[in-house]
């Protein structure tokens, strides 16, 4: 199995909610990341999971709180979004080691903050 | 402030011919590249990689060439398929390896 996968496939939230973007991968990887992706720009690093330890939190507002409960499962916690904060969001996974690993991408949320 | 930067937005080519995409870094750090591809409604997958201590990598039909010199980098595709038509990115990291630094994308159309 080397797919990841992601729910919703589309969210529609108002600024005043509150909700969350799942992730989940059975490959055995340890670590896994959030990317947001805004239309005509390259994805951008948010989070980074390390054995289920936050290890890379790129300046990411504190309206977005990541979590890992397990090693298969990474959620990402939204709460009083702006609409600029309507994009694709991206999860990733990828072996840990001292070398580099290739990432695998889930399809991704498409996230519209009205 | 872009990294990595594709600027050719799109490419059309003939089914059968050479694809080629094109990248430019400007961080000097970078001593790892990838191209990952992405179809609609897709995530990316990894296509091909190459270390900042080799000029050429090759797997089957991909070919990634690294000019450290220039900071550029290349993907060549030969013979191109049509279903090679998707949106390629180049991406490049540095040291930890777990942060990844990507392009905007280039589309590629093959003509049948």
């Amino acid at each position: 199995d080397t797919e990841v996968t992601q729910t919703p496939k589309h969210l529609v939230m108002g600024m005043t909610n509150k909700k969350s973007l799942k992730c989940e991968q059975h490959m055995g990887h340890r670590a896994m990341y959030w990317y947001k992706q805004k239309a005509k720009k390259p994805p951008e690093l948010m989070f980074v999971y390390s054995y289920e330890k936050l290890s890379i939190n790129e300046s990411v507002p504190s309206r977005f709180s990541p979590e890992c409960p397990n090693s298969s499962l990474l959620n990402l916690h939204l709460h009083a979004l702006q609409p600029e904060d309507s994009a694709l969001y991206l999860c990733a996974s990828s072996q840990e080691s001292t070398t580099y690993n290739e990432q695998f991408f889930g399809p991704g949320t498409r996230l519209t903050v009205l | 402030d872009q990294q990595v930067k594709q600027n050719s937005p799109s490419l059309s080519v003939q089914e059968g011919r050479i694809s080629i995409l094109n990248c430019d870094y400007t961080n000097s750090m970078f001593d790892y590249f990838l191209w990952y591809k992405k179809y609609p409604a897709e995530g990316p997958t990894f296509l091909i990689s190459i270390s900042s201590i080799k000029d050429k990598n090759e797997d089957g039909r991909f070919t990634v060439f690294l000019n450290k010199s220039a900071k550029h980098l290349s993907l060549h595709i030969v013979p191109s398929q049509p279903g090679d038509s998707a949106v390629y990115f180049c991406a490049a990291s540095t040291g930890g390896y777990q942060k990844v630094t990507f392009g905007i994308g280039t589309k590629l159309q093959v003509i049948p």
